[in-house]
């Protein structure tokens, strides 16, 4: 049973397209963040609910929303895809304290 | 914002080496976590610590929460090619204003020659 999962692996799509992303947890826990890892490797955190309710939103363009319609779950929506948006993109969960995270497989989204 | 130096940024080492890395910061930690990222994979914890001091082990790979709360150590003894991978310190900043979020370090690109 995979803790984080994420689908899909692999996006490739075209500028200006809407395209989301999903989340899933079955590991319990209230926290669930979006990160996105440039070509450099760098993770740069995007968004964090806990229990559905939005708590960090780093400065992001509005194209991105995320959703989270239960626990369980944070998807990530992306409208109007641009060039730069291409970026491998992970969720992960944590239970807040202690401060570890858990992280999904990644999905690899490039935009052409 | 919050920044960690993390080092080195890549080493290419000989199998069965020791390999150390460290990742430093301007500001206390209260907790300090080391990941490992093979190549098409999401980061994997490794190691958490979170008392100044803590000194801990999964298998061969040892970490250390330094004295100050500024600093944490890696290091893996007699590496293997499976050692492969970018590894990543991340931490919790005391000051309040972080909440949940980690703040992560560069990555340490590790390559071994077999």
């Amino acid at each position: 049973d995979t803790a984080v999962s994420q689908t899909p692996k692999y996006l490739v799509t075209q500028m200006g397209n809407d395209k989301s992303i999903k989340c899933e947890q079955n590991l319990g826990h209230d926290t669930m963040y979006w990160y996105k890892q440039d070509s450099k490797k760098f993770l740069k955190i995007m968004f964090s609910y806990n229990n559905k309710e939005l708590i960090i939103n780093e400065t992001v363009p509005n194209r991105f929303s995320p959703k989270s319609p239960d626990k369980a779950h944070l998807n990530l929506h992306i409208n109007s895809l641009e060039l730069g948006d291409s970026a491998v993109y992970f969720c992960a969960t944590g239970s807040g304290s202690p401060y570890e995270q858990y992280f999904g497989p990644g999905t690899r989204l490039t935009v052409t | 914002g919050q920044q960690l130096n993390q080092s080195p940024q890549s080493m290419f080492i000989q199998e069965g080496e020791d390999v150390s890395m460290n990742c430093t910061s301007s500001s206390i930690f209260n907790t300090w976590l080391w990941y490992k990222q093979d190549p098409g994979e999401g980061p994997v914890l490794l190691i958490a610590l979170y008392k100044a001091g803590e000194l801990t082990s999964n298998g061969r790979l040892t970490a250390q929460f330094g004295i100050t709360r500024k600093d944490s150590f890696l290091n893996i003894s007699a590496s293997i090619p499976s050692d492969v991978g970018i590894y990543f310190c991340a931490g919790h900043p005391i000051a309040g204003e972080y909440g949940n979020k980690l703040v992560f370090g560069a990555g340490t690109i590790l390559r071994v020659k077999s």
